[in-house]
């Protein structure tokens, strides 16, 4: 069954405090992975798309990664405006162009 | 630039009524699908359509229909509330369904099943 696990759930930073929110997954191929961001009260805002281990985008003070098993969304230097909550999904094989299978997110809080 | 349109915005209903949660899209997307977000869980599938016509079940299906006579709209009709169906409802597009092109999510209807 294709799964999707995102950690930690909640991470508080400081401003300027590096970090880096993790998203492992389990599907039977890849087709895409995608990292969101979502705002209280809005929907999920699309950020990057990765396609294949190795690959590597980024825009602004994120930066989002791929393995075989995992992605990893870097946070550098982080503002409050970078305060938001997280999400990454993946589009399977199995489950085709259709279905985005989504993490629970990963809650972020960046403070001055 | 309208994007992703959902009304309403919020919605209080006693259990047994029902109600259709609107969504248009002005993008001229193929591809539009009906999300429910719960505290803990991702986003789930509910239902999606690849053309005006053209709907398919997703993996919570129960309790909800769907029909999409137009390329802009997909409402998603709940047919008697239950509890269980109190939660955040988001609708998405994308271009096509034969790619891995990004969907576009409106801002969610704030549903609550009393």
């Amino acid at each position: 069954e294709d799964q999707v696990t995102q950690s930690p759930e909640a991470l508080r930073l400081q401003e300027g405090e590096s970090s880096s929110l993790n998203c492992s997954y389990t599907v039977s191929g890849l087709r895409g992975l995608f990292w969101y961001r979502q705002d209280p009260g809005k929907g999920p805002e699309f950020l990057f798309t990765l396609y294949s281990a190795g690959e590597e985008k980024e825009k602004e003070r994120l930066k989002a990664t791929l393995t075989k098993k995992e992605s990893f969304l870097h946070i550098t230097a982080p503002k409050p405006e970078d305060s938001a909550t997280y999400l990454c999904a993946v589009q399977s094989v199995s489950g085709g162009y259709n279905k985005l299978i989504f993490g629970a997110g990963t809650r972020l809080a960046v403070h001055p | 630039n309208a994007g992703v349109t959902q009304t309403p915005k919020f919605q209080v209903l006693k259990t047994g009524q029902s109600m259709t949660l609107q969504c248009a899209q002005d993008m001229n997307h193929e591809y539009m699908s009906w999300y429910r977000q719960d505290p803990g869980m991702g986003l789930r599938l509910i239902h999606y359509s690849v053309g005006a016509g053209i709907t398919d079940q997703g993996e919570v299906p129960n309790g909800y229909n769907v029909s999409r006579s137009t390329t802009e709209d997909f409402p998603l009709r709940l047919l008697s509330a239950a509890p269980s169906q109190t939660s955040v409802y988001f609708c998405a597009s994308s271009y096509s369904f034969q790619s891995n092109q990004p969907q576009h999510f409106g801002d969610g209807t704030r549903l609550s099943i009393l």
